[in-house]
């Protein structure tokens, strides 16, 4: 199975500056023939299921505010919240679908306000 | 307003059975895969099976095959999934959720139900 390592395992941010969260995998969720990344990442508020926010790895879906932000290719990856607002607290989980029948998820990372 | 509704958790001895089920509706549901997903308490987030529109196709991970079942019924809009031999680790927060249509993202997600099970 691929293994989705997050980090930090949670961080402080003062609101409006700047949150950044890595996922490491442990092969390549590359596929060259199209040259997309098999990788998404999901927002849970306590107390709630998860949210799509991004998938292909920066594409983010329909609804999502334009301060979410996904980059990274081959092994890491990194979600960027450009401003972070209150609403936003929350842990964050990465997805890999390269490997389509054995999906899985990275450990989270819990964002708090500082 | 796509809408989905779990059910059918509770407290069960280990070695025992339950069949969640999960109630849709805002959307086609035959157009879709759907899933189940897991959430232990206080811990991160496990696929556990998703199957095809038809039924044609069904993948589960590892850790439980052989031992849930995951199904559905169209004409009632309805995904369900038989847990048998439930274990300890088995207790969580169980999601059913949608596929997106051309990738295996889940864009809804039910607010899920728990299933605890107790030795």
């Amino acid at each position: 199975d691929i293994v989705l390592t997050q980090s930090p395992d949670s961080l402080a941010v003062s609101l409006g500056e700047r949150a950044t969260i890595n996922c490491k995998s442990s092969q390549s969720v590359l596929f060259t023939s199209n040259n997309k990344n098999y990788l998404a990442w999901y927002q849970q508020k306590p107390g709630q299921p998860p949210k799509l926010l991004i998938y292909w790895a920066s594409s983010r879906e329909s609804g999502v505010p334009d301060r979410f932000s996904g980059s990274g290719s081959g092994t890491d990856f990194t979600l960027t919240i450009s401003s972070l607002q209150a609403e936003d607290v929350a842990v964050y989980y990465c997805q890999q679908y390269y490997s389509s029948l054995s999906l899985t998820f990275g450990g989270g990372t819990k964002v708090e306000i500082k | 307003e796509v809408q989905l509704v779990a059910s059918g958790g509770g407290l069960v001895q280990a070695g025992g059975s339950l069949r969640l089920a999960c109630a849709a509706s805002g959307f086609t549901f035959s157009d879709y895969w759907m899933s189940w997903v897991r959430q232990a308490p206080g811990k991160g987030l496990e696929w556990v099976a998703y199957m095809k529109q038809d039924g044609s196709e069904k993948y589960y991970v590892d850790s439980v095959k052989g031992r849930f079942t995951i199904s559905r019924d169209n004409a009632k809009n309805s995904l369900y999934l038989q847990i048998n031999s439930l274990r300890a680790d088995d207790t969580a927060v169980y999601y059913c959720a949608r596929k997106k249509w051309e990738l295996p993202v889940f864009d809804y997600w039910g607010q899920g139900t728990l299933v605890t099970v107790s030795s």
